[in-house]
């Protein structure tokens, strides 16, 4: 079955303790993002991967890391947790190939809190 | 940069009546996607319709539909024969073309009332 799959899906923790949220996908997608929801804003993207050892800035990068090692794996790393980061977290993969439909699969989504 | 706005934070619908909900967009490109997205208490994110910005045709998907309104940058989701299963979160979002990043707009909320 083709999926993203997301873990831990929730999360409480403390100012500063670091951590990390994974993310994996079985469709060979080349493209994988990261985002964030909060109520009224709808979800941002945080950070995006092009394909292996290729990532950039969202539109709300600041206070976390990610990597991209492999092609099927994505983590989201918080250094430095801060109570502003306390959101839902959403994974998502697609397609660049230009023949294929570039429609985003959605993880499950990560619920962190930040105390 | 693109911005996609939600105006109506929350409606409510009678179970088998219709709702409309509205979505504009800011653009400078010319071909890129539109898309509705159903967030169900489950917090899944559910792919419920999508319109490609150079096919005038609007897009349906059984009791779903869309009013895209290109000149307007105009994007409403209208669900028939609302079902109770319908309630949820819905997500208007914007993709430019071959871009793959997704801006969403705030989100609204729909109650089906039986």
């Amino acid at each position: 079955e083709a999926q993203v799959t997301q873990n831990p899906r929730y999360l409480i923790t403390v100012t500063g303790k670091k951590l990390t949220v994974t993310c994996s996908q079985n469709m060979n997608h080349e493209y994988m993002s990261w985002y964030r929801q909060d109520p009224g804003l709808g979800l941002r993207q945080i950070y995006y991967s092009m394909n292996v050892e290729v990532t950039d800035k969202g539109d709300v990068p600041e206070g976390y890391k990610v990597s991209r090692k492999e092609k099927r794996n994505f983590p989201l790393i918080l250094e430095s947790p801060s109570p502003n980061q306390t959101s839902l977290y959403f994974c998502a993969s697609s397609s660049l190939l230009r023949d294929r439909d570039h429609e985003q699969f959605f993880g499950p989504g990560t619920r962190l809190t930040v105390l | 940069a693109q911005t996609v706005t939600q105006s109506q934070p929350e409606m409510s619908v009678q179970e088998a009546e219709t709702v409309t909900l509205s979505c504009t967009y800011d653009t400078s490109e010319n071909n890129y996607y539109l898309f509705w997205y159903k967030q169900p208490p489950s917090r899944q994110m559910i792919l419920v319709i999508r319109q490609e910005a150079y096919k005038q045709q609007n897009a349906t998907e059984n009791r779903f539909s869309v009013n895209f309104q290109k000149a307007a940058k105009s994007f409403s989701l209208k669900i028939s024969d609302s079902q109770l299963g319908d309630t949820a979160m819905y997500f208007c979002a914007f993709m430019k073309h071959i871009f793959n990043k997704l801006t969403f707009g705030g989100g609204t909320r729909v109650l089906v009332k039986p």
